[in-house]
């Protein structure tokens, strides 16, 4: 049974460019969470896709988007990188069809991204 | 973006000692969680907490649930070197939606 999975795992970007990062999630997972967590702190939360629909956002600019397909699978986009992009993207699944308490979060171990 | 405060920051301790860390907010939550994070890897769910008062174990690890639900503490019994990393709680408001982090606590474990 796979969990989420990430890719690329490293990325190295300059300023300005668009960078493009994918998840896959844990098998029987149907919502996606995005989540950057800069260095020596804890994930900060970016936006969370169910039914192929953001579904809340945290507090990041529209450079950052994102998608979710129709087997659950996401996209993160981040467009005019900035020095201050470089980060830790966190990739987190769960279950949320039918639920009311809050599902748990299962992380990927995440893309790398440099941007110099 | 908004934070929970945890500490301590980090610990250094001797194997087989017991630790604790803790994390309080300003806000209620509804559900508390702790994390592990190892290095190049995601962090890995340890324990949920879903009610207030809720003390629940995973093994050595013991966490609760603080009756005014803005609070939560981890023990951790008989330390290892295995259990070296980072460690996060993070708390939910809503039935569903996004995890407030806190900045993690250290944990060195001396042989």
């Amino acid at each position: 049974d796979a969990g989420v999975t990430q890719s690329p795992t490293h990325l190295i970007k300059t300023r300005g460019q668009q960078v493009t990062l994918r998840c896959s999630p844990k098998s029987g997972h149907d919502t996606v969470s995005w989540y950057q967590q800069a260095l020596g702190q804890g994930p900060q939360f970016i936006f969370q896709y169910y039914e192929e629909e953001e579904r809340q956002r945290g507090n990041f600019p529209d450079r950052f988007s994102g998608h979710q397909f129709p087997n659950y699978s996401s996209e993160l986009n981040v467009n005019a990188l900035l020095l201050g992009d470089s980060a830790l993207y966190l990739c987190a699944s769960s279950h949320n069809r039918g639920r009311r308490r809050f599902s748990p979060l299962h992380f990927g171990n995440g893309t790398r991204l440099t941007v110099t | 973006g908004q934070q929970l405060n945890q500490s301590p920051q980090s610990m250094f301790i001797q194997e087989g000692e017991d630790v604790s860390m803790n994390c309080t907010s300003s806000s209620i939550f509804n559900t508390w969680l702790w994390y592990k994070q190892e290095p190049g890897e995601g962090p890995v769910l340890l324990i949920a907490l879903y009610k207030a008062g809720e003390l629940t174990s995973n093994g050595r690890l013991t966490a609760q649930f603080g009756i005014t639900r803005k609070d939560s503490f981890l023990n951790i019994s008989a330390s290892i070197p295995s259990d070296v990393g980072i460690y996060f709680c993070a708390g939910n408001g809503g039935s569903q939606g996004n995890l407030i982090f806190g900045k993690g606590t250290k944990l060195s474990v001396k042989p």
